[in-house]
Formats: structure tokens, sequence, C-alpha cells
């Protein structure tokens, strides 16, 4: 059963548009969603994070739209580059427990 | 430079033949954790440890051990390894006031034949 359902599988963007990825989840406990880039051969790393307190977080190009009524939250990747291309993993975390939960990935390809 | 070494890189090996892959991290963290990672599942927490001789079991730790002697080392042991454990696998590790913020090692590629 997964708890935090990230859409699309794979998702293929013009260079310059918006890459747009999707999570919801269903453990209203969960109390931090980070996201997470991996290149090919590499670990994941941190690229961004919010708490469920605030609404969106913007760093540079990426942006996490959070609405929690939804239980929903969002990367946007504005103005997309080739060396965006990468998986992306959303997932959320209990602090009480020290898990973190993570979603089944999106496949990035940003065309030149 | 702060990293999170995993050894071998790539294994292959047969049904039953215990093995055990390793996991290092210099950068004084306490909490170290093991993640399998499969197409379509993405990354699953197998083990976790949250400082010396303290362990605890992820979502996925059925055919898995941990140990964890010392602050730096969390290795991963497959007892009697199956096919089913085929699989991309992650060692990570942070600071415990900030798990979410989590330093991943370069993986490896375990395959059982």
């Amino acid at each position: 059963q997964q708890q935090v359902k990230q859409s699309p599988q794979s998702l293929i963007v013009q260079k310059g548009g918006i890459s747009i990825i999707n999570c919801a989840y269903e453990n209203t406990a969960f109390d931090y969603f980070p996201w997470y880039q991996q290149f090919p051969g590499k670990g994941p790393a941190l690229l961004i994070a919010i708490r469920p307190d605030v609404s969106e977080k913007k760093e540079g190009r990426f942006t996490i739209s959070f609405n929690k009524s939804a239980k929903q939250f969002s990367l946007h990747i504005m103005d997309s580059q080739p060396g965006d291309s990468a998986t992306y993993f959303c997932a959320a975390s209990k602090g009480s427990a020290r898990q973190l939960t993570f979603g089944s990935g999106t496949q990035l390809t940003v065309l030149p | 430079e702060a990293q999170v070494t995993q050894n071998p890189r790539y294994l292959i090996t047969v049904t039953g033949k215990k093995l055990t892959v390793t996991c290092s991290q210099n950068m004084n963290h306490e909490y170290m954790s093991w993640y399998r990672q499969d197409p379509g599942l993405g990354l699953r927490q197998i083990y976790y440890s949250m400082n010396v001789e303290v362990t605890d079991k992820g979502d996925v730790p059925e055919g898995y051990k941990v140990s964890r002697k010392e602050k730096r080392n969390f290795p991963l042991i497959l007892e009697s390894p199956s096919p089913n454990q085929t699989s991309l696998y992650f060692c990570a590790s942070s600071l415990l006031d900030r798990f979410t913020e989590a330093f991943f090692g370069q993986g490896t590629r375990l395959t059982v034949v």
C-alpha cells in the first residue's frame, strides 16, 4: 500500500516549459514533505522541502505548492532545462517516527 | 569531502549465499538507513538506526539484517539472498533532528540468481 501516491510516472517537457509533478497522501500525521532529485547512477539528493503550515515554497526555478485540505502537494519546475532531466521523488515524514516515506518517482525528460 | 560510501557498487550472487553490503559516512551523523529502489515502487525503507546499537525495522525488513556497532558504519546483511531481493540499494545518513535531509550513497546494484 503506497502511502504517498505520485504522478505521472514519466514526463517529457520541452526546454523552457513548466514541469509539474503531483503527490497525494492519506496520513494526516505526516508533517514534513521533501522532494528528492536523482540523476542516473547517483543517489537521491534533497531538492526542496515544505511544512504543512505553508502553502508554497520557492527556491529558484523550483516551487512546492501544498494543499493541506486536499492532502496534495506538487513540484513545479519553471523554465525547465535539459540539466533538470532526472527522477524526482516526493516524500513525507512523521517526525515522531523519524521515517521518510517516498512516492514511486517521476522520470522527467527535458528536450533541448 | 562529506560523503556516504557504499561497497560494492555492483554485486551478482547466487541464491542462499550470505552477503554484506557496507555503508560508511564521514559526517558524524547519528541517523542512518537503508532503502531499496524498485521500478514503480520508489524507495522503500528496510532498516534505520538512530544511534549506535539502536536499530529499527522500516517498511520492508524481511530477509535483511543490520548492525550499528560504530557511529560511522551501518552494514546491510542478507543471510540467505533470494531472487526477489534483486534491487538497487541505497544507504543514507543524516543528523538525527534533521533526518529528512538525508545524504545518500551512490547505490549498490544487487542481482541474485
